[in-house]
């Protein structure tokens, strides 16, 4: 059973906009949130972390936000460039067990040029 | 950033062979972690070390195998590879509550 989920399985932006990735997740215990990017044949490098007890968190272009209710975190990418082409995986983990992190399957973003 | 090596970074064998895929980190991380992951999907936990002779299998079944003699190593092995182990293999270490370090990975190919 698959706790994080990412329904997206590609996003395509044009240079400059806006890019939004989605996830949600189903295990209420989790508190803790990071994104982590990913290049063909690389391992995941890691771009920005929330905690529940924030909705919101900024560094330079990324922001991600947290809709607790929801069960909802998004990753937003202004201005987008064709670097940030890559595949971006969401994960979670709970406090109870902090030695698990859950991982989604990705969204393959496209910046176009 | 990250000081966490894999190798090999691409390993085609065939089927039967035994094989080590190695990792180690240099930060001093006690929590070391093995994920696989194939093209698509999520990236799924195979083994979880808490330190040194400590190991644990994660929630995806491998028919792998681990060890953790030295803080900084943690290699994993398959004792008779098959087709179906073909995919990625990703070696991790972090701070709980804080964030993993990836290595490169290895791809696997078994044919």
């Amino acid at each position: 059973d698959q706790q994080v989920k990412q329904n997206s399985p590609s996003l395509s932006v044009q240079e400059g906009r806006i890019s939004i990735l989605n996830c949600d997740y189903t295990n209420s215990m989790f508190d803790y949130f990071l994104w982590y990017k990913k290049y063909p044949a690389e391992g995941p490098t890691f771009l920005i972390s929330i905690s529940s007890i924030k909705d919101k968190n900024e560094d330079g272009r990324f922001t991600v936000f947290l809709n607790k209710s929801a069960k909802h975190l998004s990753l937003h990418i202004v201005p987008s460039q064709p670097g940030d082409s890559a595949v971006y995986f969401c994960a979670a983990s709970a406090r109870y067990n902090f030695n698990k992190f859950y991982f989604g399957s990705g969204t393959k973003l496209n910046v176009k040029p | 950033e990250a000081d966490i090596y894999q190798t090999p970074r691409y390993l085609v064998i065939g089927t039967g062979k035994k094989i080590t895929l190695e990792c180690s980190q240099t930060m001093g991380h006690d929590k070391m972690y093995w994920y696989q992951q194939d093209p698509g999907m999520e990236l799924h936990l195979i083994h979880y070390s808490y330190g040194v002779n400590s190991t644990e299998k994660g929630d995806l079944s491998s028919e792998s195998t681990v060890s953790r003699i030295r803080t900084e190593h943690f290699p994993l092995t398959l004792e008779s590879a098959r087709p179906s182990h073909t995919s990625q293999y990703l070696c991790a270490s972090g701070i709980p509550g804080e964030k993993l370090f990836f290595g490169s990975g290895t791809q696997l190919s078994v044919l």
